[in-house]
């Protein structure tokens, strides 16, 4: 099991809104910045939120990430078919001095 | 651009050794820690270790510990990932990724860019 719980899947149809989740606690998201990476088969990772909720240039702003306390979520909106993928969520552990990865969600767009 | 580039997949007989490379071009290798993450088949993404190209310091997943060795070649702007005593679940894709530098943060920042992965075969 991940430090950080994340549903195994997503899913909804083009255009739609679409919520991943990332639980988490005190020595990790309470404490720490929360990642969001998107990844393919096949092809790296790809930084998609950085800092909770900052965006970086080139991805598109349909994508935002939030965090509050020991949870954060990353929502897409206006879904399109391009956005299935696996998506992990990422922090620091201070009790265990490293870093851990939620165990994925992979969207689907029906 | 900023680059990171892996060197080629290979199959290892359990027990055996494989020391994955990555090769950093477009900018300061010193400046920016680099850390090595894992995806076995059908799973997530495991993070492994990091290492300090400046000074060599290294930070390593309990898991890990006394099997991994992070180094780097400050020469050739190359960093090192040798995972030992290789065994069949081993077999996964291997990543390094570089992490991103705050002087006024001192926690984990964001990873990127990514190398473009090396698969790590475990079979007899």
């Amino acid at each position: 099991q991940s430090v950080l719980t994340q549903p195994p899947s997503a899913s909804g149809t083009p255009g739609q809104r679409v919520t991943i989740s990332c639980s988490g606690s005190s020595p990790n998201i309470g404490n720490n910045f929360v990642f969001w990476y998107q990844h393919l088969p096949g092809t790296a990772p790809k930084l998609l939120i950085f800092r909770n909720n900052q965006r970086p240039s080139g991805v598109p702003d349909r994508f935002s990430g939030s965090k509050s306390a020991t949870s954060a979520s990353l929502a897409i909106s206006g879904l399109r078919s391009e956005d299935e993928a696996d998506y992990y969520c990422a922090s620091w552990d201070d009790s265990l001095s490293g870093v851990i990865f939620g165990g994925g969600t992979k969207v689907t767009v029906l | 651009q900023v680059r990171l580039v892996q060197s080629g997949a290979g199959v290892q007989k359990p027990g055996a050794s494989v020391k994955v490379s990555c090769k950093a071009s477009g900018y300061t290798f010193t400046t920016y820690d680099i850390h090595w993450v894992r995806q076995a088949t059908g799973q997530g993404l495991e993070w492994m270790g990091w290492m300090n190209p400046n000074n060599g310091n290294t930070g390593y997943a309990q898991k890990f510990q006394g099997r991994v060795t992070m180094t780097r070649d400050i020469s050739i702007s190359t960093a090192y990932m040798e995972l030992n005593n290789l065994r069949p679940d081993d077999t996964a894709v291997y990543y390094c990724a570089r992490e991103e530098y705050d002087p006024s943060w001192p926690g984990l920042d964001w990873f990127d860019p990514w190398g473009q992965g090396t698969l790590v075969t475990v079979s007899s």
